[in-house]
């Protein structure tokens, strides 16, 4: 079973407007970590922001802002106010402590075109 | 210099070819990670390395061929590849040994390899 499920393959939206990128996961650990991922076209993987399972306060940076919810294993990520440099391909991933190795399972991603 | 570097960033080969791929990392991390990406898949990891020691292999074919030779270089020997084989090949690396899940990794921009 896949661990990260990112069920919006692919999103358009128009330059200002607001987006939100869905993350649910599954895991039997109590302590675990998840991250977002940015991959702009160059390739790149730029690291966003790493939670663990036990801090639910949800995070503001700039534009981007990130809702962890324990209840419905979702650590969804919205960006305010869109730009045309957002447009990149978004992952979410999960860590677990308990494997006791270094795998971060990644989601399929969610491709973000924002339309100038 | 950037945090985690990777040449060649674009290579084509035959499948009778013998090539090798290149990261560097300029963090001062300890471990060190290849991973796969290809269209409409996950990113899959391949090989994990701790303090120049292969910890992970995840049953990758043998035609894929790690080598550490310190904490800071890691190359990837490629020989009889396969069409299949065609992907995004990706180097990260992490602070610590990243048991227990919660080092973050960062990435290098990849290698686009087809092979022909």
């Amino acid at each position: 079973a896949q661990k990260v499920t990112q069920a919006q393959t692919e999103i358009s939206v128009v330059e200002k407007e607001d987006v939100t990128l869905d993350c649910v996961y599954e895991t039997r650990d109590t302590t675990y970590y998840l991250f977002w991922y940015k991959q702009p076209p160059s390739g790149e993987l730029v690291f966003l922001i790493r939670r663990n399972s036990f801090d639910e306060q949800n995070e503001i940076s700039g534009r981007y802002s990130w809702n962890f919810q324990k209840s419905t294993s979702s650590f969804n990520f919205t960006i305010t106010a869109s730009q045309v440099v957002d447009s990149a391909v978004y992952f979410c991933a999960l860590s677990e402590a308990g494997t006791g190795a270094n795998n971060l399972f990644f989601g399929t991603g969610t491709r973000l075109t924002v339309i100038p | 210099e950037t945090g985690v570097t990777q040449t060649p960033r674009h290579l084509v080969m035959g499948m009778t070819n013998k090539k090798s791929l290149k990261c560097e990392q300029h963090l001062g991390h300890n471990a060190m990670y290849w991973y796969k990406q290809s269209a409409k898949k996950p990113l899959e990891l391949m090989f994990v390395y701790n303090f120049k020691e292969q910890t992970e292999n995840n049953s990758v074919p043998s035609r894929f061929s790690p080598e550490c030779p310190n904490s800071s270089h890691l190359f990837l020997h490629l020989h009889t590849l396969q069409p299949e084989d065609s992907a995004l090949y990706l180097c990260a690396s992490s602070q610590g040994t990243g048991r227990g899940g919660r080092d973050t990794q960062y990435f290098g921009p990849g290698t686009r390899l087809t092979v022909l």
